[in-house]
C-alpha cells in the first residue's frame, strides 16, 4: 500500500515563528487532508487539498501531486497551534486513507 | 451543518469483558463511515469503514467487529477486549473529505 512520511517528527518554535511540515508519500493520490489534533484528541479538519494551493489565515499547504508530496505552512505561531498535525492520502477514493506518523508541534510563548 | 458523536467519553474495562462504542452523525444521509485507533504517540489506523447499512469492510483482521444497524449509527463492539485493544478510537464520517468525532478513550487492564 501507499507509504506517507511526515517530516520533522517534532518541531519546537518560539511564539511568532513561521514553520513548513512536509508530507511525502509513495504514489499517485486522488485525495490528500492535512488534520490538527489538539492536546484533547479532537482532529480538526485544515485542508482538503488533493493538489493546488489553499490559505486559511495564518495556515496555508501546496501540494504537488506529480512530485508526490504536500507542505503545510503555519505563519505567526500561536500556543494554540500547539499539537499533531496529520497529512492523510487516499488512492481511489477516501476509503483508504493512510496516515502518516504526524508531526508533533510546541508553541513556545 | 453535520456533527458527529461518540460515546463514552472514556471507557476502562477489564480483559475479557464485551466491548461496545457507538457513533451518530446528525445532519447528512447515507454518509461513509469510519474506525480508526490510535495507539498512544502513533498515528490513526484504519480498523472499518462502511458505504451504506450493512456493508461493513475490514482492514485489519482482528477480535474486534463494526457493524451498522442505522444509516448514521455505527458500532464497534468485542467479545472479549485484549489488553492490546487498549488505544483512542475515532468514529468519522464523510463523502469527500472526512470529519472526526471526538474520540473515546480505552484502557484495558
Amino acid at each position: 500500500g501507499i507509504q506517507v512520511e511526515q517530516s520533522p517528527p517534532d518541531l519546537i518554535l518560539q511564539e511568532g515563528a513561521n514553520s513548513t511540515l512536509r508530507c511525502n508519500f509513495s504514489d499517485s493520490v486522488n485525495n490528500l487532508q492535512w488534520f490538527h489534533q489538539n492536546p484533547w484528541g479532537q482532529l480538526i479538519n485544515l485542508f482538503y487539498i488533493p493538489s493546488g494551493t489553499k490559505q486559511n489565515g495564518r495556515l496555508s499547504a501546496t501540494t504537488v501531486a506529480t512530485e508526490r508530496y504536500s507542505l503545510l505552512y503555519i505563519s505567526s505561531s500561536q500556543t494554540t497551534d500547539s499539537g499533531v498535525y496529520f497529512c492523510a492520502v487516499g488512492e481511489y477514493n477516501n476509503n483508504d486513507m493512510r496516515f502518516g506518523a504526524g508531526t508533533r508541534l510546541t508553541v513556545k510563548p | 451543518s453535520q456533527t458527529i458523536h461518540q460515546w463514552p467519553a472514556t471507557l476502562v474495562q477489564p480483559v475479557g469483558s464485551p466491548l461496545s462504542l457507538e457513533c451518530t452523525v446528525e445532519g447528512t444521509s447515507n454518509p461513509n463511515l469510519y474506525w480508526y485507533r490510535q495507539a498512544a504517540g502513533r498515528g490513526l489506523q484504519l480498523l472499518f469503514y462502511s458505504v451504506g447499512i450493512g456493508q461493513i469492510s475490514s482492514e485489519v483482521p482482528q477480535n474486534l467487529s463494526a457493524s451498522r444497524p442505522q444509516d448514521r449509527q455505527f458500532i464497534l463492539s468485542s467479545k472479549k477486549l485484549l489488553l492490546s485493544d487498549s488505544g483512542f478510537y475515532l468514529c468519522a464520517w464523510g463523502l469527500v473529505d472526512q470529519f472526526f468525532g471526538p474520540g473515546t478513550r480505552l484502557t484495558v487492564l
